[in-house]
């Protein structure tokens, strides 16, 4: 199916654990963005790529590590996971220039860190 | 720095009420676009409108409007005849740091009672 996937959809890790979260787009949107859903923060930008190879940080980029070889995937790692990591996580991808244009999201990952 | 604000935490309405979102932001720029999102209990978000400044006319997309005053620097919403698969968490957006990154308000949850 055509749209924005992310996987997995839940994930309880431990403390200090490396953790993959997937996220992979059909469209061939250069964009793409990763965010974070916090009570009382809202959505934060993570990190965001304007094509393959091509990454930088959002608001909140600590603990975090993306990649982005193909223009289709764009993982996060969280290299030691934190309880303060513990969120709903947002991928998604805009086929214009950046936050200009609409960004569709994908369903989130619910990651809880013990 | 930009700003957004969402005053309204929560709002409750009966089905068939008409209920007004409200928007309020920050810029420095001149130029700029505003977007609205909703987050139904499923938890995706879904892309609803996007705003240019340029452009202060009055948007109509069914039972949604949305009224742009940059006098006031608002963006507000408004759902006519409510009803109860409006209920979610709507989002205001606004662009920032060069384009690169969408700073949302913090949301206001809609319960629309049948």
């Amino acid at each position: 199916d055509a749209g924005i996937t992310q996987s997995p959809r839940y994930k309880i890790t431990e403390t200090g654990r490396q953790v993959t979260l997937m996220c992979h787009q059909t469209w061939s949107h250069s964009y793409m963005f990763w965010y974070r859903q916090d009570l009382g923060h809202g959505l934060r930008l993570i990190y965001y790529s304007a094509a393959a190879d091509i990454t930088d940080k959002g608001e909140v980029p600590d603990g975090y590590v993306v990649s982005r070889s193909k223009t289709e995937n764009f993982p996060l790692t969280l290299e030691s996971a934190t309880r303060s990591q513990t969120s709903v996580y947002f991928c998604a991808s805009s086929e214009g220039q950046g936050a200009l244009y609409e960004q569709y999201f994908g369903p989130g990952t619910r990651l809880t860190v013990t | 720095a930009q700003k957004v604000t969402q005053a309204q935490t929560e709002i409750s309405v009966v089905e068939k009420e008409d209920v007004t979102l409200d928007c309020v932001y920050e810029t420095r720029d001149t130029t700029y676009y505003l977007f609205w999102y909703k987050q139904p209990p499923s938890g995706e978000l879904v892309f609803l409108i996007r705003r240019n400044s340029f452009d202060e006319q009055n948007e109509i997309s069914g039972r949604y409007s949305w009224n742009f005053q940059k006098s006031t620097s608002s963006f507000n919403f408004t759902i006519t005849a409510s009803q109860v698969v409006d209920s979610a968490v709507y989002f205001c957006a606004l662009p920032s740091g060069s384009a690169r990154q969408l700073t949302f308000g913090s949301g206001t949850q809609l319960t629309v009672l049948p």
